[in-house]
């Protein structure tokens, strides 16, 4: 069965240093998503993205983030300068044009900020 | 907004009780509504959904019905089994273009032998 796959599955890093989540969506979908999900807090949506730009981004999603689809399979969202509250679950998800209203997602990657 | 509103856990069962976890939710229009499941160490998984008022979604056991009326969609199972011990996540998308996931905060529940 076709998946959404993240890596790395856990990611530590130092505060203020560059960071880049990699996902790989469903081959046939075309709808692309971030969340994440502090600890003990509700998953929150950062950004969607379609026909390679961004459809959708929350508040969260600042001038610090961004998000690329560099070679038509990854998915990538990067962090410029990390800070320690950027420490959560980062989920990636992809879901199909009309015919999904449901999204798939991958493990995540946890991200530690230290 | 649109929010999502989730019965706060731990829930703590005995296997072969029954399981209800209550979702409601604030939204404009029809919104889809979704449960979502994470066990230990893995991703978030559709469990079940529902598109429109009176739809029921059912998996593994699971239902869960959308009442228009009471903005309710609840989570309930018969009889849980100890491999149901998971999060359990509700979840609305808005109607029209809006495809962004709102999430409920999660319930935890544990099944014990």
């Amino acid at each position: 069965e076709p998946e959404v796959t993240q890596t790395p599955s856990h990611q530590v890093t130092q505060m203020g240093q560059e960071v880049i989540l990699r996902c790989v969506p469903i081959s046939n979908h075309l709808y692309f998503y971030w969340y994440r999900q502090i600890l003990g807090q509700k998953v929150e949506f950062l950004v969607s993205f379609y026909n390679n730009e961004i459809s959708e981004k929350s508040e969260i999603f600042d001038d610090q983030f961004s998000v690329e689809r560099p070679d038509g399979s990854n998915f990538t969202l990067k962090i410029r300068s990390t800070k320690l509250e950027d420490s959560a679950m980062y989920f990636c998800a992809s879901s199909e044009e009309v015919r999904q209203v449901e999204a798939f997602f991958g493990q995540g990657t946890r991200l530690t900020v230290v | 907004g649109n929010s999502v509103t989730q019965m706060e856990g731990p829930v703590t069962l005995s296997e072969e009780a029954f399981l209800t976890i209550n979702c409601t939710y604030t939204a404009t229009g029809y919104p889809s509504l979704f449960w979502y499941v994470q066990y230990p160490g893995e991703g978030l998984q559709l469990l079940l959904k529902a598109t429109k008022a009176d739809d029921k979604g059912s998996n593994k056991g699971f239902e869960a019905t959308y009442r228009k009326e009471t903005t309710s969609f609840h989570l309930e199972k018969g009889s849980v089994q100890v491999s149901d011990s998971a999060v359990y996540f509700c979840a609305l998308r808005g109607a029209g273009n809006n495809r962004k996931l709102i999430w409920g905060l999660g319930t935890s529940l544990a099944v014990n032998p």
